[in-house]
């Protein structure tokens, strides 16, 4: 089974831009997690969608949006960038979420606001 | 949040066997412990998790003590490539925590040749 992919591996973007990121699980997966990895804060949950719906939100201001496709690719948003935003962003993905289930993490998308 | 408390780093030696302790005071009977480890410039990936009994797999073994409140992960062989941070982490129960993974700092295990 192919894993987890992620893209773009890389992007630089300015403040007040916005930005789409996208994630293809493992097939067969239906829940998909996204979450921010920073030096300060750690890991972080941004949320988490299944079938389409998303069930689970972290702490996140407004600007921090997703989406999920009948097919379970997921994309996820963040609108008027701020420096604050450069982070690697991870998506994971299990077969329903449930506190038994192994998440499987992509590589990656490292964004960088100038 | 449920919280769990890890060393900031731990070392050892090549091919000996490495223990890294989490202590989870305020779990709750539902509350599944997982493991994760990052290597570097990598995502996390899962090593082990378990409830109440001793789990083993290929990668590792789970230790947990009769009260649940902390828990220990066995690496039986470190090899330069189990160099990483390694994550304690509460899987919660319940409509409101699927798909949540809620990370702490981590132990960073460096492996010395």
């Amino acid at each position: 089974k192919a894993g987890v992919t992620q893209t773009p591996r890389y992007l630089i973007k300015t403040r007040g831009q916005q930005v789409t990121l996208s994630c293809s699980p493992i097939s067969g997966h239906r829940s998909v997690s996204w979450y921010q990895q920073t030096p300060g804060q750690g890991l972080q949950f941004l949320f988490e969608y299944f079938s389409e719906t998303q069930r689970n939100k972290g702490n996140f201001p407004g600007r921090f949006s997703g989406r999920q496709f009948s097919n379970s690719r997921s994309e996820m948003n963040v609108s008027t960038l701020e420096l604050g935003d450069s982070a690697l962003y991870l998506c994971a993905s299990s077969g329903s979420g449930a506190s038994t289930d192994t998440q499987y993490f992509g590589p990656g998308t490292r964004l960088t606001v100038l | 949040d449920a919280k769990t408390t890890q060393p900031n780093s731990m070392e050892s030696n090549e091919e000996e066997p490495v223990h890294l302790p989490c202590n989870h005071s305020t779990i709750s009977g539902t509350d599944y412990i997982h493991w994760y480890r990052q290597l570097p410039s990598q995502g996390p990936e899962y090593v082990i998790h378990g409830l109440t009994s001793n789990v083993n797999n290929r990668m590792a073994s789970l230790a947990i003590a009769e009260d649940r409140k902390s828990s220990t992960l066995i690496l039986h062989r470190a090899t330069l490539r189990d160099a990483a941070v390694y994550y304690c982490i509460l899987r919660l129960t319940g409509s409101s925590n699927t798909g949540k993974l809620i990370f702490g700092q981590g132990t960073t295990l460096q492996v010395k040749p």
